[in-house]
């Protein structure tokens, strides 16, 4: 199976303080992982994608970053939150042979 | 760079009814992708279309891929409350390395 496990599910941060999401990941090695955000009712935006450990690619500047340090890790992190870093934040990875993605539940992250 | 445009942004329909959604590409696509996002949920892979004018069923959804490769629908007959969310298409972006989610269509059916 391609299970995906992100914690926590919500999460109400003020403004200014850190971030740290966890993405971990079974069933597979080396797979493309992926971060992505979703405003309330808007589409998927890419924010940052991995190939491999310590192999981060970002799609959009962001007050966030990422980090791999494990070949089944992904880490979505942030120095000081913005109102603006509110949404869903998703990660995923790429299946293969005709497969989409596979997406974790997400984080519902509200900044305030 | 790759654009992926989805009508209508939403459509309500009451139960019974069908329903149609269109993606389109401003490029040519080596495939599409479709997926539903329940409210409150993720998204869900459905389906990948590969071939110029290719038709897949599942069950009450039809998916086309346009001879052009560049366009897209999912139909669902006789729409049902379970059919209830929001679904994506996604293209290949220029380098074909990931794929750009067009902004979903956003059903809601009526009882």
């Amino acid at each position: 199976s391609q299970t995906i496990h992100q914690w926590p599910a919500t999460l109400v941060q003020p403004v200014g303080s850190p971030l740290s999401l966890e993405c971990t990941v079974e069933g597979t090695s080396n797979p493309n992982l992926y971060w992505y955000r979703q405003a309330a009712g808007r589409g998927l935006q890419l924010l940052f994608y991995s190939v491999g450990i310590g192999q981060i690619s970002s799609e959009v500047p962001q007050n966030l970053s990422a980090s791999r340090p494990q070949d089944r890790q992904f880490i979505l992190s942030s120095k000081k939150l913005l109102l603006s870093d509110s949404g869903f934040y998703l990660c995923a990875r790429r299946g293969g042979g005709g497969y989409g993605y596979t997406f974790g539940s997400g984080t519902r992250l509200t900044v305030v | 760079g790759q654009q992926v445009m989805q009508i209508p942004q939403y459509q309500h329909v009451q139960e019974g009814e069908d329903f149609t959604t269109y993606c389109n590409s401003s490029t040519t696509l080596s495939n599409i992708q479709w997926y539903k996002q329940r409210p409150g949920g993720h998204p869900v892979f459905l389906i990948q279309l590969v071939k110029s004018g290719e038709v897949k069923k599942q069950k009450r959804l039809t998916f086309q891929f346009g001879e052009a490769k560049k366009n897209s629908s999912l139909h669902i007959t006789a729409t049902q409350t379970t059919d209830v969310g929001t679904y994506f298409c996604a293209g290949p972006d220029n380098y074909g390395q990931n794929f750009v989610f067009g902004p979903g269509t956003r059903l809601s059916v009526l009882p």
